[in-house]
Formats: C-alpha cells, sequence, structure tokens
C-alpha cells in the first residue's frame, strides 16, 4: 500500500512558469509534510516543510499549499528556472511517539527549458 | 565541516558476499539514518537511530543490520548480498525529527 501517492511523475515547463506537484496522504497521523529537491548524482536535500495545521507556507519561490480535509498537499515553484530542473520528492512524517515514520512519494522528474 | 560522508561511492557484490556500507557525520547529530532509492519507488526508509546504541526499523530492514555505538558513525550491512538489494544507498543525519536530515552523496551498490 502507497502511502504518499506524488503525481505527476515527469513535468516539463517553459522558463517562468509554475510547476506544480500534488501528493495525497492517507495517514491522518502524519505531523509534518516535507518537499526534497535532488539532483542528478546527489542526495536529497530538504526545500520547505508544513504542518498540517498550516494552510500554505513560502520560502523563496517555493510555496506549499496544504489541504487537510482531503489530504493533499502541493508545491508551486514561482517563476522557475532551468536550475530547478531536478527530481522533486514529497514525504509525510511521524514525529511524535515512541516510533518515528517517514514515507515518500515516488517522486516528480521536472524540466524547466530555458 | 564535512557534513554526511560515505563510502564506497560505488561497489559490486556478488550474491552471498557480506559487506558494510560506512556513514560519518561531523555535525553531532542525534538523528541518522538509511534509505535505499530505486527507480520509480522514491527513497525508502531501512534504519534509522535517535542516538548512540538505540536503532529502530524503518520500511524494508529485512536483509540490513545496523547499529550505533558512536554519535558519528552508523554503519549498513547486508549480511548476504541479494540482486534485489541493487540500489543507490544513501545515509543522513539531523539534529531532530528524521525529516530534517542532511544526506550524504549515496553509495551505488550493485548485486550480480
Amino acid at each position: 500500500q502507497q502511502q504518499v501517492k506524488q503525481s505527476p511523475q515527469s513535468l516539463i515547463v517553459q522558463k517562468g512558469g509554475i510547476p506544480i506537484i500534488n501528493c495525497a496522504y492517507e495517514n491522518t497521523a502524519f505531523d509534518y509534510f516535507p518537499w526534497y529537491q535532488q539532483f542528478p548524482g546527489k542526495g536529497p536535500a530538504l526545500l520547505i516543510a508544513i504542518r498540517p495545521d498550516v494552510s500554505e507556507k513560502k520560502e523563496g519561490r517555493f510555496t506549499i499549499s496544504f489541504n487537510k480535509s482531503a489530504k493533499q498537499f502541493s508545491l508551486h515553484i514561482m517563476d522557475s528556472q532551468p536550475g530547478d530542473s531536478a527530481t522533486y520528492f514529497c514525504a509525510a512524517s511521524l514525529t511524535r511517539g515512541g516510533s518515528e515514520k517517514l514515507v515518500f512519494g515516488k517522486g516528480t522528474k521536472l524540466t524547466v527549458n530555458p | 565541516n564535512a557534513g554526511v560522508t560515505q563510502t564506497p561511492k560505488f561497489q559490486v557484490l556478488k550474491t552471498g558476499q557480506s559487506m558494510t556500507l560506512q556513514c560519518a557525520q561531523d555535525m553531532n547529530h542525534e538523528y541518522m539514518s538509511w534509505y535505499r532509492q530505486d527507480p520509480g519507488m522514491g527513497l525508502r526508509l531501512i534504519h534509522y537511530s535517535v542516538g548512540a546504541g538505540i536503532t529502530d526499523q524503518g520500511e524494508v530492514p529485512n536483509g540490513y543490520n545496523v547499529s550505533r555505538s558512536t554519535t558519528e558513525d552508523f554503519p549498513l550491512r547486508l549480511l548476504s548480498a541479494a540482486p534485489s538489494q541493487t540500489s543507490v544507498y544513501f545515509c543522513a543525519s539531523s539534529y531532530g525529527p528524521l525529516y530534517e536530515q542532511y544526506f550524504g552523496p549515496g553509495t551505488r551498490l550493485t548485486v550480480t
């Protein structure tokens, strides 16, 4: 059972466009929802994370929107640049309790054309 | 700071061989974890540790052992390698929750 579903698998936009990546989860016990960026040959890097009691969070050109009732969240990249071309992963984290949990979506490969 | 370092970068094993993937961090992080990344599968947590002497299983622990004798090091052991363990392995560390982690550069393992 896939706990975090991510779409689309790949995405191509023109420079300046606003790519949107969507994720959905099932377990309402998750308490943080991070996004990671991964360039080829490198490890992922944490971009931004949101709690379920917050509907939107911005960091620079990256924005997470969160819909708790629909159990969905999404990443928007404003004014996208060719340097944003990477694979993006959403994830869901359980940080409370005696056992931590972190599950990832399958990733979205973003290409931003100049 | 070197951050999170992993050795080796590449490794080829035959089925049934054993080996240890090394991971070290110099940031005095309490949390360390191991992931495997397979095409189209995202990252999956293998084992994690919240401090020296404390480890716990993640999503896909079978076939892997870990121990944490120091804050700095968190080796991952494959006792009897299988082709299904062909993957890219990432180590990560953080001060606090798992998700706030810094990833290492990865080890690409092929089991033939």
